[in-house]
């Protein structure tokens, strides 16, 4: 068990909704970074919050948004879902940003888009 | 911008044997980490090992190590006397020592079976 806490496990919708994945990250980890993980695009990393500011972004949708909130917990935002955004969504959290903090992932969230 | 490629989709050992799963990687950075993930079939990605760039020896945990090579930008993971419990998907990823570049870049990953 890593320590980072991601709700729900599974997600099942249709394409035009909207969905809410929430992650908590470990005790005292200020960073968190999202990642999707998917058939064809692989392990990606998606956008990176540190103690409530967004810090980097990657690959991610306009569709998609995130936030981390004053209790550290961080929420990614998808909407008008496509069937290709089925995947597995990770969320990562870590002490800061240097560069040697270690990056721990939650069990993930499996969304199934129909 | 940063790439990992891990040529082998798949590999096999027998229980109690060595493998070697192989990682290449392309960065113009001198200063960066280098990590293996491994990913069972609970889908959980956790920790096998971590290489800094700036250290020559290379990082061992357990039954696991690596195989560094700086110059052809190489790191492979050893791992030896191999349990049914390390068939999982392993992968490799990398991180530069920027302060702006915290995100990693992953490798498409290597399912490792292991046979009784």
């Amino acid at each position: 068990d890593s320590g980072v806490t991601q709700t729900p496990k599974h997600l099942i919708t249709a394409t035009g909704q909207r969905v809410t994945l929430r992650c908590s990250p470990r005790s005292g980890d200020l960073s968190v970074y999202w990642y999707q993980q998917s058939l064809d695009q692989g392990l990606q990393f998606l956008i990176q919050y540190y103690n409530g500011e967004e810090r980097a972004k990657g690959n991610i949708l306009e569709r998609f948004s995130a936030q981390q909130f004053p209790d550290l917990h961080s929420e990614l935002n998808l909407s008008s879902l496509e069937l290709g955004d089925s995947a597995l969504y990770f969320c990562a959290s870590s002490v800061t940003f240097i560069k040697t903090d270690t990056q721990y992932f939650g069990p993930g969230t499996r969304l199934t888009v129909l | 911008a940063q790439t990992v490629t891990q040529s082998q989709p798949e590999m096999s050992v027998q229980e109690a044997e060595t493998v070697t799963l192989s990682c290449t990687y392309d960065t113009s950075e001198s200063d960066y980490y280098l990590f293996w993930y491994k990913q069972p079939p609970s889908r959980q990605m956790i920790l096998v090992i971590r290489q800094e760039a700036y250290k020559q020896q290379n990082a061992t945990e357990n039954r696991f190590s690596v195989n560094f090579q700086k110059a052809a930008k190489s790191f492979s993971l050893k791992i030896s006397d191999s349990q049914l419990g390390d068939a999982a998907m392993y992968f490799c990823a990398y991180r530069s020592g920027s302060t702006s570049g915290s995100r990693l870049t992953f490798g498409e990953g290597t399912q490792l079976t292991v046979n009784p």
